[in-house]
C-alpha cells in the first residue's frame, strides 16, 4: 500500500469545524482513500472514505485534490466525543481489504 | 445488532506459553482481519480469514496462526509468546461475498500481557 503522511497532532475548540489533512503522493489509480478513527480504549471505526470525488456522510466530509496527492477530512462541528486518533488509508482495490495503519493524526477538543 | 465481540478482554501469559483469542463478526458479515497494535502505534495487520481459509497475510512469523469456523467466527492463536507480543489483538469484520468491500468493523480487542 502507498504511504500516507498525518500531522502527529491536531488541537480545535469545541463546536468548530476541524480540517484533518493527509498527503498521499504515491497514490496509484486503484487506491480508495479511507479515514478510520480510534477513540480511547476502543477499536478504530470508519469513518468514510472516497476515490475521486468529494464524498460527505453523517459522521465527516472527504475532500480529494483533484490529483489525488492529498485529502482532508472535515468534521464540520467537533465535539469532545470527537476526541482520538484519526487514520488516513490507502486501500488498493486490486488487492483485498487489508488495512495498513499509519501513525494518525490525534485530535485534541477543548471546551 | 450486535457488532464485533472479542473475548477475553485481558490476558497475562508467561513468556513461552501459548494462547488463543476469539472474535464473533457482526451479524451478516463473512470475513475476519486480525490486527495486532502495540502502545502507541498503529495497527498491524496479522492475517484474514474469508471461507474458512486464510486469505492474507501481513509480515508476522508463523507462531501466529488463526482458524475460522462455519458460523464465521474466527480464533487467532499465538504460540511460544514473547515479550514483544504484549499489545492490544484487534478483531474487524467485513462483508466480502459481494465483491464489494468498504467498512471493516473492529472489536473492542483483547489486551495481552507477556510476562
Amino acid at each position: 500500500d502507498a504511504k500516507t503522511t498525518q500531522p502527529n497532532s491536531m488541537e480545535s475548540n469545541e463546536e468548530e469545524p476541524v480540517h484533518l489533512p493527509c498527503n498521499h503522493s504515491t497514490i496509484s489509480g486503484t487506491d480508495y482513500i479511507h479515514w478510520y478513527r480510534q477513540l480511547p480504549s476502543q477499536g478504530p471505526e470508519y469513518v468514510i472514505h472516497g476515490l475521486t470525488s468529494n464524498v460527505n456522510n453523517r459522521m465527516a466530509s472527504l475532500a480529494i485534490a483533484e490529483d489525488r496527492k492529498s485529502s482532508t477530512l472535515i468534521l464540520h462541528r467537533a465535539t469532545l466525543r470527537d476526541a482520538a486518533v484519526y487514520y488516513c488509508i490507502l486501500r488498493d482495490r486490486n488487492a483485498g481489504n487489508m488495512l495498513t495503519f499509519g501513525g494518525g493524526t490525534r485530535l485534541m477538543v477543548k471546551p | 445488532d450486535a457488532g464485533v465481540t472479542q473475548s477475553p478482554t485481558h490476558l497475562i501469559k508467561t513468556r513461552g506459553q501459548q494462547v488463543t483469542l476469539r472474535c464473533s463478526p457482526k451479524s451478516g458479515h463473512d470475513t475476519v482481519s486480525w490486527y495486532q497494535q502495540a502502545l502507541g502505534q498503529g495497527p498491524q495487520f496479522i492475517f484474514q480469514y474469508y471461507e474458512e481459509e486464510e486469505r492474507q497475510r501481513g509480515n508476522f512469523p508463523d507462531r501466529f496462526s488463526g482458524h475460522q469456523f462455519p458460523n464465521y467466527s474466527s480464533e487467532l492463536n499465538v504460540n511460544a509468546l514473547l515479550l514483544g507480543d504484549s499489545a492490544l489483538y484487534l478483531c474487524a469484520s467485513s462483508l466480502v461475498g459481494t465483491g464489494v468491500t468498504y467498512e471493516q468493523y473492529f472489536g473492542p480487542g483483547t489486551r495481552l500481557t507477556v510476562t
